[in-house]
């Protein structure tokens, strides 16, 4: 089974700065995607940004970009100009790329509390 | 367009009481999903469905049941419940194939006590 691992429960980042959240997992498989979603006080699953595993090219969506490293299974999330409403907490999740009817069920990693300070 | 609605946003239950929650879409998506979320755990998968008539046991499926008689509804049942069910509960849909990312509904608070 795949297990997805966010070892930071807390993180911290000035306004305007920039942070890098990490997040790393463990599979067999070669054919998957990851993503990140934020989920802001309202409890909203918003997703901000994917990553297909056999792009090498990282992904990236205005301020927020991914540092995806297949062979070490790391795929951390860098938010640039940090602003007072990207507070929130930012989950990791992989998805197998295999269609088997077993679904898009996504696994998620325990989440990383990012607060942004004045 | 309403995307994923759940219903109700919030519940207080009794422990051995019952209820459905309901998960309702609008985007003709095949696949439906129930999470439920902890503190410290992240989202875990209840159970999901590929299609109508269709349900499956995700992760954490003990105490709870499910149905999908229409394909845009999926419910979401505990027949007893019990105060380890206190959570909150997201149901999510998607399409069948390609990178189709899950869509989320508002989530739903439960307490049981």
């Amino acid at each position: 089974a795949q297990t997805v691992t966010q070892s930071q429960p807390e993180m911290s980042v000035q306004e305007a700065e920039t942070v890098t959240l990490s997040c790393t997992y463990d599979t067999s498989e070669s054919d998957y995607y990851l993503f990140w979603y934020k989920q802001p006080p309202s409890r909203q699953m918003i997703l901000v940004i994917r990553q297909e595993a056999y792009k090498q090219q990282n992904a990236t969506e205005n301020r927020f970009s991914v540092n995806f490293q297949k062979a070490a299974k790391s795929f951390s999330l860098k938010i640039s100009d940090s602003q007072l409403g990207d507070a929130a907490m930012y989950f990791c999740a992989y998805r197998s790329g295999e269609v088997t009817g077993g679904g898009n069920k996504l696994t998620f990693g325990t989440g990383t509390q990012l607060k942004v300070e004045l | 367009n309403a995307g994923v609605t759940q219903t109700p946003k919030f519940r207080v239950l009794k422990t051995g009481q019952s209820m459905t929650l309901l998960c309702a879409q609008d985007m003709n998506h095949e696949y439906m999903y129930w999470y439920r979320q902890d503190p410290g755990m992240g989202l875990r998968l209840i159970h999901y469905s590929v299609g109508e008539g269709t349900t499956a046991k995700g992760e954490v499926p003990d105490g709870y049941n499910v149905s999908r008689l229409k394909k845009q509804n999926f419910l979401l049942g505990l027949e007893s419940a019990a105060p380890s069910q206190t959570s909150v509960y997201f149901c999510a849909s998607s399409w069948r194939t390609g990178a189709n990312v899950l869509t989320f509904g508002a989530g739903s608070r439960l307490t049981v006590l």
